[in-house]
């Protein structure tokens, strides 16, 4: 079945600094990925999206590529801010057996530091 | 441009006690979905709906039943609570069609059994 793992936190950083966060998925057929960033007492928010190989998804400084051959879309962030603390979800759409349905990873909670 | 509204926010119930989550959609998405998240342990589908009158199974469905007689409502029925539905359920909505658009989330319910 399909499966998306990401980078275990909780990632410190300080201000400024660059973010990386890890996800790779398995899949059968060509998935949608998204980012889903949740703040603290919130439900999800879309942060992110691509639908194709190579394809790259950005928003509000952040950004995630599609690659197909490592089956990977690592998050990105070239300075972070405290107001980026938050937790973010990898997830792939399902187009088996009806309904769309979304696969998410287990989340990677950021803190970003003074 | 309230989206998707779920009641109450959070709510305490003992064990063997019955309870429905309320979710409500203004976006006239055909799609419905509930999710529990546990902690360190991502979303995880409960249940979820093509269009009205229509539901299905999802990852997780024991003990909860779900209907969806209307477009917008979409409720969530736990029949005899027990402490292993202790989580955080959200519910979400999108368009139908195409698996790149995104699903678009309530605030979430915090339900306790003791």
């Amino acid at each position: 079945g399909n499966s998306v793992t990401q980078m275990e936190g909780p990632v410190t950083l300080s201000e400024e600094a660059f973010l990386t966060i890890n996800c790779t998925y398995t899949a059968t057929g060509y998935p949608s990925l998204f980012w889903y960033v949740q703040y603290p007492g919130e439900g999800l928010q879309l942060l992110l999206k691509a639908t194709k190989a190579d394809d790259k998804g950005s928003n509000k400084g952040f950004e995630a590529t599609y690659r197909k051959e490592t089956t990977s879309f690592h998050l990105e962030k070239g300075s972070v801010q405290v107001s980026d603390s938050a937790v973010y979800f990898c997830a792939l759409s399902d187009f088996t057996g009806g309904g769309n349905k979304l696969t998410f990873g287990t989340g990677t909670q950021l803190k970003v530091e003074l | 441009n309230a989206g998707v509204t779920q009641t109450p926010k959070f709510r305490i119930l003992k064990i063997g006690q019955s309870m429905t989550l309320q979710c409500t959609q203004d976006m006239n998405h055909n799609y419905m979905y509930w999710y529990r998240q546990d902690p360190g342990m991502g979303l995880k589908l409960i249940y979820y709906s093509v269009g009205a009158g229509i539901t299905d199974k999802g990852e997780v469905p024991n003990g909860y039943n779900v209907s969806r007689s209307t477009t917008e409502d979409f409720p969530l029925r736990l029949e005899l609570a027990a402490p292993s539905q202790t989580s955080v359920y959200f519910c979400a909505s999108r368009v139908g069609g195409q698996g790149n658009q995104p699903q678009h989330f309530g605030d979430g319910t915090r339900l306790s059994i003791l």
